[in-house]
């Protein structure tokens, strides 16, 4: 079963250009969640997505966006790039059975760097 | 989501059992207790979650005290291969009136260095 898949995996943009991330969950997974790490802030959650509907949205300016798709896929976009945006964006993927998710499994992340 | 506790860093012999505590001491009773793990530039993986009870599975254990206020990840017989970042998370369970569905925190964690 493949994994967790996160297109492209590396990226050097300009600063005030802007950036489209995707990724593909597992095969079945519905829930799509986006996780910005940088060595000063670790691991914070971005936003979740299920159904193609946004359920949960962390602590992030308007410029970080994101979407799903029916196939479930989602793509996240930043759009004025500033330097602190450098960073790793995960997106991790689990099933949703009721109301609750299972554990998550998160792709190989794509480094961003902004120049 | 309550917050955990965890020492910054840990060191341990290959072959020999690995235990990294967690405090929760704010934990409340709908909450889950999951262990991720960062292996260097790559994605956070799963090991393993649980409630209340001891639960063990191919990778590790997980020993959850009787009042939940702290647990311990065990990895029986560390490899170098172990060597990542261990991150201890409380969640809770969507459904239970918690609104975070997928939504992980992640604190600090702990550096286990593995050394042969």
């Amino acid at each position: 079963k493949a994994g967790v898949t996160q297109t492209p995996r590396y990226l050097i943009k300009t600063r005030g250009q802007q950036v489209t991330l995707s990724c593909s969950p597992i095969s079945g997974h519905r829930s799509v969640s986006w996780y910005q790490q940088t060595p000063g802030q670790g691991l914070q959650f971005l936003f979740e997505y299920f159904s193609e509907t946004q359920r949960n949205k962390g602590n992030f300016p308007g410029r970080f966006s994101g979407r799903q798709f029916s196939n479930s896929r989602s793509e996240m976009n930043v759009s004025t790039l500033e330097l602190g945006d450098s960073a790793l964006y995960l997106c991790a993927s689990s099933l949703v059975l009721g109301v609750r998710n299972t554990e998550a499994f998160f792709g190989q992340g794509t480094r961003l760097t902004v120049v | 989501d309550a917050k955990t506790t965890q020492p910054p860093s840990m060191d341990c012999a290959e072959g020999r059992a690995a235990n990294l505590p967690c405090n929760h001491s704010t934990i409340s009773g709908n909450e889950y207790v999951y262990w991720y793990r960062q292996i260097h530039s790559q994605g956070p993986q799963y090991i393993i979650h649980g409630l209340k009870n001891n639960e063990t599975n191919e990778m590790a254990s997980l020993i959850i005290t009787e009042d939940r206020k702290s647990s311990t990840l065990i990895l029986p017989h560390a490899t170098l291969r172990d060597t990542a970042v261990y991150y201890c998370i409380v969640r809770v369970r969507a459904g239970a009136g918690g609104t975070s569905y997928g939504k992980l925190t992640f604190g600090q964690g702990t550096i286990l260095t593995v050394h042969p």
